[in-house]
């Protein structure tokens, strides 16, 4: 599946650095999502865009720090973040904020 | 949100049909059932979605009862590519709340040989 890509597939942090997870959509979509999967938990949306402008935070911590430059890429920026952070974090796009969902394979973060 | 509840797990054999069922006795009338699934290692994956009438695709069948209190995800011949979590999702037709794709624990579907 290539409509939806993220980069890196894995990450391991310290708490005390800086990274980026990236996302690309190919699908001609206006909409983009990130949302964070626990182990043993339900995924849980963090994140929305449409048309570039940010719809929804759900009560996300500032230490995660969403960018959306265009309706192609999705950017989540990692700062000082913590063990419990550790999770797949994965991006979804869809047309509009209606319509069908898709998913990219996710990034597996590990923080140390 | 109106919630959903379907089994932790099941199993079945490879080539025989699945049935999947899903209770979600507090739908609204403005609530689609979507499904999707998430293969290991892998993101969620759109299946089917319908609003009242049974719905057919190339992945599945979708089995909505007539007081849209239930629904069953139907794979015709399980294959081992089908072993996937399966998650039953209502989502409002309201553009407010219709971004929220609201994921509970699913099925895990193990198909053996």
């Amino acid at each position: 599946e290539t409509g939806v890509t993220q980069t890196p597939r894995h990450l391991v942090m310290g708490m005390t650095n800086k990274k980026s997870l990236k996302c690309e959509q190919h699908l001609g979509h206006n909409a983009m999502y990130w949302y964070k999967q626990s182990a043993k938990k339900p995924l849980e949306l963090m994140f929305v865009y449409n048309f570039k402008e940010q719809t929804e935070n759900n009560s996300v911590p500032s230490r995660f720090s969403p960018e959306c430059p265009n309706s192609s890429h999705l950017f989540l920026h990692l700062h000082t973040l913590q063990p419990e952070d550790s999770a797949l974090y994965l991006c979804a796009s869809s047309q509009g904020i209606t319509d069908t969902q898709y998913f990219g394979p996710g990034t597996r973060l590990t923080v140390l | 949100d109106a919630k959903t509840t379907q089994p932790n797990s099941m199993e079945s054999n490879e080539e025989e049909p699945v049935h999947l069922p899903c209770n979600h006795s507090t739908i609204s009338g403005t609530d689609y059932i979507h499904w999707y699934r998430q293969l290991p290692s892998q993101g969620p994956e759109y299946v089917i979605h319908g609003l009242t009438s049974n719905v057919n695709n190339r992945m599945a069948s979708l089995a909505i009862a007539e007081d849209r209190k239930s629904s069953t995800l139907i794979l015709h011949r399980a294959t081992l590519r089908d072993a996937a979590v399966y998650y039953c999702i209502l989502r409002s037709r309201h553009t407010g709340t219709a971004s929220k794709l609201t994921f509970g624990t699913g099925t895990r579907l193990q198909v053996t040989l």
